[in-house]
């Protein structure tokens, strides 16, 4: 069965730093979704990516975010300067017809 | 936006108990109504979806309403079982629009 897939499982940065956290969506999907769940609480919706752009973004998903689809298969997730607060597991999730969500395994950013 | 609220935070049921978990949404367009079950340390997996021209779906031990008057929607899962334990997350939404979740309960069957 087909999954998404996302690199690295673990990311330690200092604050300040850029990351960048890669995802793979299922081949044939065509809408691609950032999340992220900070330890023990809800998964927080970040921004939807449908036909190379931006199709809705939270509060969360401010200035320091961008997302980019560079070539066919992979969709990133860049933060500019990173925050303490940006500490949590981000989820990337793909959608053939912007329902069904399938979710990535997640990487863990820790941010000292 | 769309504002989920779920209820409630944890549960705790027997072995072979009924759990039923519940949530509200604020937003009368949101259409399609999914179900996750999160396991400790795994990402959210679906286990079952309504959408808003049907009101009951079922599928085995698991069941979901949607009251669309109401706003609210359920999930039932009956002659639960220990690996039923999980953190259940509803969400809402509009098609092709953002997905937003409630806050989760923490199930917990005891054999």
């Amino acid at each position: 069965e087909p999954e998404v897939t996302q690199t690295p499982s673990h990311q330690v940065t200092q604050m300040g730093q850029e990351v960048i956290l890669r995802c793979v969506p299922i081949s044939n999907h065509l809408y691609f979704y950032w999340y992220r769940q900070i330890l023990g609480q809800k998964v927080e919706f970040l921004v939807s990516f449908y036909n190379n752009e931006i199709s809705e973004k939270s509060e969360i998903f401010d200035d320091q975010f961008s997302v980019e689809r560079p070539d066919g298969s992979n969709f990133t997730l860049k933060i500019r300067s990173t925050k303490l607060e940006d500490s949590a597991m981000y989820f990337c999730a793909s959608s053939r017809g912007g329902e069904k969500l399938f979710f990535g395994s997640g990487t863990q950013l820790s941010v000292l | 936006g769309e504002n989920v609220e779920q209820h409630p935070s944890t549960l705790s049921v027997q072995e072979g108990d009924s759990a039923v978990i519940k949530c509200t949404y604020s937003d009368s367009a949101s259409n399609y109504f999914p179900w996750y079950k999160q396991e400790l340390g795994k990402r959210p997996q679906l286990i079952i979806d309504i959408r808003s021209n049907v009101g009951e779906k079922k599928d085995q031990r698991i069941a979901v309403t949607l009251n669309k008057t109401a706003k609210h929607f359920s999930l039932h899962i009956t002659e639960t079982q220990p690996e039923d334990s999980a953190v259940y997350f509803c969400a809402a939404s509009m098609h092709n629009n953002d997905m937003r979740f409630g806050a989760g309960t923490r199930l917990t069957v005891k054999p």
